[in-house]
């Protein structure tokens, strides 16, 4: 059974950038990561899919301040010119047939 | 517009049985594995149950295999969550999830449906 580990919390400045971090367990591979938003009293928000191939897909209307990455085990959600609304949790999550991962989540605070 | 919508949560006693429902539009349901995901308070998102395209196969997180069963009506894009022998430890929101196994299709989520398990 495969772990995804997100350190719990994260802060950044209005403005800034920050980068989540989301680690595979060792000695698991997967295809690709999910990342996901979830603002309080709301159902969570798919950001987008980086592929280990490169690849990768988005939400609708996710704007382009938001970019993901992969290298080897480690996966990272990147959000550039930080807004108020960016606060929120962030999950990332894998999949494969028969189950699906999350993450711990990221509690990312805008200062 | 991709709407899922959830319903059927409610205050159940301990050892009582639930079911969920969740009504999906806007995107090829039948082309999608479904989920449930739920969210206790405090916690974080888990995964419940995935049901493969054709509802032929089931699999269940550890934390719920043999009390809760996945169900799915292509014919009404449709997806069910019968939920029995229900603890405390099952009080969450339950989100209704199109998490398309694969990475080249994007994943989709409902509001969820709150479930308290309380005396």
């Amino acid at each position: 059974q495969f772990l995804l580990t997100q350190p719990p919390s994260a802060s950044a400045s209005l403005g800034a950038s920050v980068k989540l971090t989301c680690t595979l367990s060792s000695g698991h591979s997967t295809y690709g990561i999910a990342w996901h938003q979830h603002q309080p009293e709301k159902g969570p928000r798919f950001l987008m899919k980086v592929n280990t191939d490169g690849s990768h897909i988005k939400g609708d209307g996710i704007p382009d301040r938001f970019s993901g990455s992969i290298s080897g085990a480690e996966s990272y959600l990147t959000i550039s010119s930080l807004q108020s609304e960016d606060e929120a949790d962030y999950y990332c999550q894998t999949w494969g047939p028969g189950i699906r991962v999350f993450g711990g989540g990221t509690k990312l605070t805008v200062l | 517009e991709v709407r899922l919508l959830e319903s059927g949560g409610n205050l159940v006693q301990p050892g009582g049985s639930l079911r969920l429902s969740c009504a999906a539009s806007g995107f090829g349901f039948s082309t999608y594995a479904m989920s449930w995901v739920r969210q206790a308070p405090g916690k974080g998102l888990e995964w419940v149950a995935v049901i493969d395209v054709s509802g032929r196969y089931t699999f269940y997180a550890d934390s719920v295999k043999g009390r809760f069963t996945i169900s799915r009506d292509n014919s009404r894009n449709s997806l069910f969550l019968q939920m029995n022998s229900l603890t405390a430890e099952d009080t969450a929101v339950y989100y209704c999830a199109a998490l398309y196994n694969g990475g080249r299709n994007p994943d989709y989520w409902g509001q969820g449906t709150l479930v308290i398990v309380s005396s």
